[in-house]
This record gives structure tokens, sequence and C-alpha cells, in this order.
């Protein structure tokens, strides 16, 4: 199984600065034949179901803001929130869906 | 609206059995591979299960194995978790998820819980 790793666990940041999380892979999930990252980004707020972000490493879903993106390939992915905003508490995961399907253990963002 | 409403879950002794169901509206559900996902409570998010478009292939988490089992029937598009021998590790909140590769549409869950 593809283990997901995402650093750091927790994170807290001011109002309008930057917050940055790491996913990390055990194999790669790119496709070299279709050049695609096979990874996602969900943000789950307290109480309520994950909501897709990013998908295929750096694609955004319709309707989500531009402050939020993804980078990355291979193994090492970034979601970036360039300016963080009061509404973007919550807990982030990054997923692969390369081979079978497994989730990072989430990281916590927060506002300091 | 595009909507996942699953039903089912409870209190079950460990051993005892559920049947878990999502139903789907909105979209075209047999279109589709759905997915199960669960969380235990405070903890992070684990894949359960999927199935295809015409139910013909499933797969599953290891420890779901031989215990678990997803079907649909599409004519009511709707979505099921068998769930057997159930052990205190399996209670969590399970969701009931649309696959477009990645997880694009999510049910609000039903809490399973496990206890004596």
């Amino acid at each position: 199984d593809i283990v997901m790793t995402q650093s750091p666990d927790s994170l807290a940041v001011s109002l309008g600065e930057r917050a940055t999380i790491n996913c990390k892979s055990s194999q790669s999930v790119l496709n070299s034949s279709n050049n695609k990252n096979y990874l996602a980004w969900y943000q789950q707020k307290p109480g309520h179901p994950p909501k897709v972000l990013i998908y295929w490493a750096s694609a955004r879903e319709s309707g989500v803001p531009d402050r939020f993106s993804g980078s990355g390939s291979g193994t090492d992915f970034t979601l970036t929130i360039s300016s963080l905003q009061a509404e973007d508490v919550a807990v982030y995961y990054c997923q692969q869906y390369y081979t079978s399907k497994t989730f990072g253990q989430g990281t916590k963002v927060e506002i300091k | 609206e595009v909507r996942l409403v699953e039903s089912g879950g409870g209190l079950v002794q460990p051993g005892g059995s559920l049947r878990l169901s999502c139903a789907a509206s909105g979209f075209t559900f047999t279109k589709f591979w759905m997915d199960w996902v669960r969380q235990a409570p405070g903890k992070g998010l684990e894949w359960v299960a999927n199935i295809n478009i015409d139910g013909s292939e499933q797969n599953y988490v290891d420890s779901a194995k031989g215990r678990f089992t997803i079907s649909r029937d599409n004519a009511k598009n709707s979505l099921y978790l068998q769930m057997n021998n159930l052990r205190a590790e399996d209670a969590a909140v399970y969701y009931c998820v649309s696959e477009n590769w990645y997880f694009d549409i999510w049910g609000r869950g039903t809490l399973v819980t496990v206890s004596s």
C-alpha cells in the first residue's frame, strides 16, 4: 500500500499569512503515460464531511477560492493557502488514488 | 441538488451485523464508481470499499475483506454496505462517496458504534 505522510500535524498561521502543508507518498503517484499525478487535497471542517479542494495535484475544484493551490509531482506535494482566512480553519488531508486509495493523517490549521 | 444520504448506522454489539444504505440524487448515479470511507471518532479518513458502475467489481481495504460486502442497486440509485462480524475498531462515521478518480461528492455520514 502507498503510505501518505503529511507535515506538519498542525500549524497556526496569522490571518492573511501563507499556510503551507506538505504531503509525501511512499512511492510515486505519477502516471507517466498521461503525466498526471493521482493526488487530491480535501478540507474538513468540524461536524462536516470532507470537501475536495484540489485534484490531479494542482487542478482546483469548481467554486474553491483561488487562494488554495496545489503543487508537486511524483512523491512530494504541497497545498498552499496564500492568505489565510478565518473560514479556512479546518483539517486538511492529502489522498492518493494511483493504487487503491489512501489518505494522509491530516493537518490541523488554526489561527495564530 | 446533488445529494448522498446515508442511513442504517447505530449501536451494535461486537460480532454483530449492520447494513448501511446510501440514497443518491441530483446526478447520474449509474455513471460513477461509488465508495465508502470511514472516520473513527477524532481520527483521520480511511477508505473502506468501492464498487464499479455495474456492480461487477468490488475492492476492499484489507481489514474489511471477508466481513464487509459493498453492493449497489442502480434502479434505486442506492449504494449499500453489509457489515458482518463487527469489531470495536469498525466504530466510525461511514461516508458514502462518489468517485471521479478522486472523491467529489460526499454524504453527511452515518455513525456506527460497536460496543457491548
